[in-house]
């Protein structure tokens, strides 16, 4: 089955821990995406990437790095520097990174403070 | 202001009637997206329209680009259409990215 896939599903961090969430895609999509979710608040996009070895900053990258070193994986390291990490995190992927496509979603991964 | 808006924020129907979820944006877009988000965080993507209309089963999204206004329906909704439903907007300058509303929680009770 295609599809994208995140990990853990619950992820525990604790104080000055860095901590890596993460997500491959079968699709053989060239884009995939990191957002954050929190309660009463739309998705906010913290990286992406249009290709491989090539990122960008989202709307609220500070505390968080990516890396993009093979095409079907995009793993999101949550760093000491981000103060309130707690929040759920999508990860999505889409075929050529236009922003009017379709874009598929992971599970998510729920990140809490210990 | 934000710059999706979407209401109601919360809905609750009972299995059968006919569900409207609105959602108003505030710049020209150059394409909008209807996702569902199930109760344990997965979000799949219903829809993505420019203009007019589309239908997918019991499921309608309808755009009104004049006045920067989209319409989902749920026709005979049913309990398991239950989730939190979301609009997107990617606005029509050059590089832009998807902008989301904060979603709108429905419960559809038997």
């Amino acid at each position: 089955d295609g599809g994208i896939t995140q990990s853990p599903k619950y992820l525990f961090r604790k104080e000055g821990q860095n901590v890596t969430l993460s997500c491959e895609q079968n699709l053989n999509h060239d884009a995939m995406y990191w957002y954050r979710q929190d309660p009463g608040q739309g998705l906010r996009l913290i990286y992406y990437s249009q290709i491989v070895n090539d990122f960008q900053k989202g709307d609220i990258a500070e505390g968080y790095s990516v890396s993009r070193e093979k095409k079907e994986s995009f793993p999101l390291t949550v760093t000491s520097a981000q103060k309130n990490p707690t929040a759920f995190y999508l990860c999505a992927s889409s075929n050529r990174g236009r922003w009017q496509e379709t874009q598929y979603f992971g599970p998510g991964t729920r990140l809490l403070v210990l | 202001k934000n710059e999706v808006e979407q209401s109601p924020q919360n809905l609750t129907a009972q299995e059968g009637e006919f569900i409207t979820i609105n959602c108003s944006y505030s710049v020209g877009i150059s394409a909008l997206h209807w996702l569902q988000q199930h109760p344990g965080g997965g979000i799949v993507s219903l829809f993505m329209l420019s203009s007019g209309k589309k239908k997918h089963g019991r499921l309608i999204a309808t755009i009104n680009i004049q006045e920067k206004h989209s319409s989902l329906h749920i026709t005979a909704s049913h309990p398991r259409d239950s989730a939190v439903y979301i609009c997107a907007v990617r606005a029509g300058t050059s590089g832009s990215r998807l902008t989301f509303g904060e979603g709108t929680q429905l419960t559809v009770n038997p």
